[in-house]
């Protein structure tokens, strides 16, 4: 079955440490991949996506991912995070066989100032 | 552009009573529309995705439905909710252009 799976549930850094949030879907096909930020109190807006072509792709405030096909995964990456990274991270697979469009589990990010 | 609204935004509701939950998209035709729900811990659960008028798929058997008589109007519905129905639920419109979910304001369900 497809799934996506986002194995960091909770993750705590110092502000301006490096950030790597995993995410691994389990399908053979062609799918297009998504990151999701969810800041307290607001609502679901997109970081970036990836749907072809370059597989490292840059989003918006300095986050990025790489596609990693034969890993299955879609990792997001911030070289140095501020304390207004704090929020909850969400990535999502859009399956190509079917129209839908599967969440992980999110990843809730804490900063420290 | 596109806008997408649900309601009503809160609803509480006792155990064993129907539900109707309404989501309307504007600004666009023929999208392929979703529900899911947000719980704590859990990430957004997709609960059902339409591709057009009537065409509904399930993703999770549960005591929930779902319904889109219209192009742009999706439906979910429970004849009789449990308590497990409690959450927050999302209707989301692909764009069909960006490829990516554009979200609803959410309805806040607390079954009691």
């Amino acid at each position: 079955a497809q799934s996506v799976s986002q194995h960091n549930h909770h993750v705590i850094l110092s502000e301006a440490a490096s950030l790597e949030l995993g995410c691994n879907y389990s399908y053979g096909g062609t799918v297009n991949l998504f990151w999701y930020v969810q800041y307290p109190g607001q609502h679901l807006q997109l970081l970036l996506k990836y749907f072809s072509g370059d597989p490292l792709v840059k989003g918006i405030k300095g986050f990025e991912a790489e596609f990693i096909k034969s890993k299955f995964s879609f990792n997001l990456r911030k070289p140095s995070v501020q304390w207004s990274d704090t929020a909850e991270y969400f990535c999502a697979v859009k399956f190509s066989s079917a129209s839908k469009i599967i969440f992980g589990s999110g990843t809730r990010l804490s900063i420290r100032p | 552009s596109q806008t997408i609204h649900q309601w009503p935004a809160t609803l509480v509701q006792p155990v064993g009573s129907p539900l109707s939950l309404e989501c309307t998209v504007e600004g666009t035709s023929n999208p392929n529309l979703y529900w899911y729900r947000q719980a704590a811990g859990r990430g957004l659960q997709l609960l059902f995705y339409s591709v057009g008028i009537g065409q509904i798929s399930s993703e999770v058997p549960q005591n929930l439905s779902a319904s889109r008589p219209q192009d742009r109007q999706f439906i979910l519905s429970s004849k009789k909710l449990l308590l497990s129905d409690s959450g927050f639920y999302l209707c989301a419109s692909l764009r069909q252009v960006a490829g990516e979910l554009f979200f609803g304001e959410g309805s806040r369900l607390t079954v009691l």
